[in-house]
């Protein structure tokens, strides 16, 4: 399996603008992790799914911020409308509570918002 | 509110120095994970402790878990610049098995 695999890598984009982060999990793992990575704030999650549902979005900063997983192979992260503030590593990951494993986390998309 | 309590933050040591890590929760936890993140990389498993008491060892680096699973440590003997990095706790809960709850991590800087 060639891991987590998050697009794009890098995103630098003007304020206002819509900005969609890309992830695929591992296959058959059964959760799905979206992280925000900061100086300021360290790593916090923002929401994670389980089968595809929504389990606890507490984490989403405010509505700006939306996380859609149709299928168990594809989630998205969507930033509307972008803020410097929103300028942060985003890293997704997956895991599987069946074997109580570890967490596997992709390269991450290191986001600028100009 | 944080979870996951750790300190210290920042830590800088000559290398051939020891270094520890320590990780404090509120509640007790069903296991504790390890992660490292190398400058400019990602989180990267490195340990699970499950047992109340367990001490694991990998080389350099010696885990432990708490007596009463609330706490953990990392310590790393003769530090290397290889070890350069930021060391995370990860702690699981009984009632939400599937969900990790990360301390804020020590950035470790190593001086040659």
């Amino acid at each position: 399996d060639a891991g987590v695999i998050q697009s794009p890598r890098h995103e630098v984009t003007e304020m206002g603008q819509e900005v969609t982060l890309r992830c695929k999990p591992i296959s058959g793992h059964d959760y799905l992790f979206w992280y925000r990575q900061t100086m300021m704030r360290g790593l916090e999650l923002l929401i994670y799914f389980n089968n595809n549902v929504p389990i606890d979005d507490s984490g989403m900063p405010e509505d700006r911020f939306s996380a859609k997983m149709p299928n168990a192979s594809f989630s998205t992260l969507k930033i509307q409308p972008s803020e410097p503030r929103d300028s942060a590593v985003y890293f997704c990951a997956s895991n599987t509570r069946r074997l109580n494993t570890e967490a596997f986390f992709g390269q991450g998309t290191r986001l600028t918002v100009v | 509110g944080q979870q996951v309590m750790q300190i210290p933050q920042y830590q800088h040591v000559q290398e051939g120095e020891d270094f520890t890590t320590y990780c404090n929760s509120s509640t007790t936890l069903s296991n504790i994970q390890w992660y490292k993140q190398r400058p400019g990389g990602h989180p990267v498993f490195l340990i699970q402790l499950v047992k109340s008491g367990e001490v694991k060892k990998q080389k350099r680096l010696t885990f432990q878990f708490g007596e009463a699973k609330k706490n953990s440590s990392l310590h790393i003997t003769a530090t290397q610049t290889t070890d350069v990095g930021t060391y995370f706790c990860a702690g699981r809960r009984g009632s939400t098995l599937g969900r990790l709850y990360f301390g804020r991590g020590t950035q470790l800087t190593v001086w040659p």
